[in-house]
């Protein structure tokens, strides 16, 4: 049963460029959260999804980063124009369909650099 | 608002004590509390949770307290280990589906 995954682990940017980041939930999960840790700090909420659907991006800028978790496929974090402050790990997590109070198993995180 | 607070953000433990680390939040509305263990580069893991029904969990030599009363819960490792160093991140969850998380204990263990 394979865990939540991340590609790519790690991932090196020019300020401008765009980052897109993929997470494949563990099977059958159907929720997925972005989380973001800045080196030496917690884990942030960004955003959760459920299949097609954005349920809270309270925690996600409102400028250059998008989230996406289609039908088929991975969720996706895109952020655009990047800047040396998105240099961060970003998480994903997800859980199961029941809804509320439900354990979030994380992946092993890419590490974004922008140069 | 949604807050956590954790201490304390560092501890350091002779080999063979216990660790007690504490965290309270600020919705009496929380319903879970899971506790996570960060080792450097790595992902978190979760390493126990409780909810709200209970006010005690413990495995092995891990257990978690939960008082819903003072809204604060604690983690609590015994006869520490070398292999227990990491951050320890506590949560809470707000009832919306999404957690919260303090800012991270960074434990040390001293053989």
């Amino acid at each position: 049963n394979a865990g939540v995954m991340q590609n790519p682990r790690h991932l090196v940017r020019r300020r401008g460029q765009e980052a897109r980041l993929r997470c494949s939930p563990m099977k059958g999960h159907s929720h997925v959260y972005w989380y973001r840790q800045l080196p030496e700090e917690g884990l942030k909420f960004m955003v959760y999804l459920q299949k097609e659907n954005i349920i809270d991006e309270s925690g996600m800028p409102k400028e250059r980063f998008s989230a996406e978790f289609p039908k088929e496929g991975p969720s996706i974090l895109r952020i655009q124009q990047v800047v040396r402050g998105d240099s961060a790990a970003y998480f994903c997590a997800s859980s199961p369909p029941a809804g509320g109070m439900e354990t979030q198993y994380f992946g092993p995180g890419t590490r974004l650099l922008v140069l | 608002g949604e807050n956590v607070e954790q201490h304390p953000s560092t501890l350091s433990v002779q080999e063979g004590d216990s660790a007690v680390i504490k965290c309270t939040y600020s919705d009496s509305a929380s319903n879970y509390f899971p506790w996570y263990k960060q080792e450097l580069g790595k992902r978190p893991q979760l390493i126990i949770d409780i909810r709200s029904n209970v006010g005690e969990k413990k495995d092995q030599r891990i257990a978690v307290t939960l008082n819903k009363t003072a809204k604060h819960f604690s983690l609590h490792i015994t006869e520490t280990q070398p292999e227990d160093s990491a951050v320890y991140f506590c949560a809470a969850h707000f009832g919306n589906e999404k957690l919260t998380f303090g800012t991270g204990t960074r434990l040390t263990i001293i053989p």
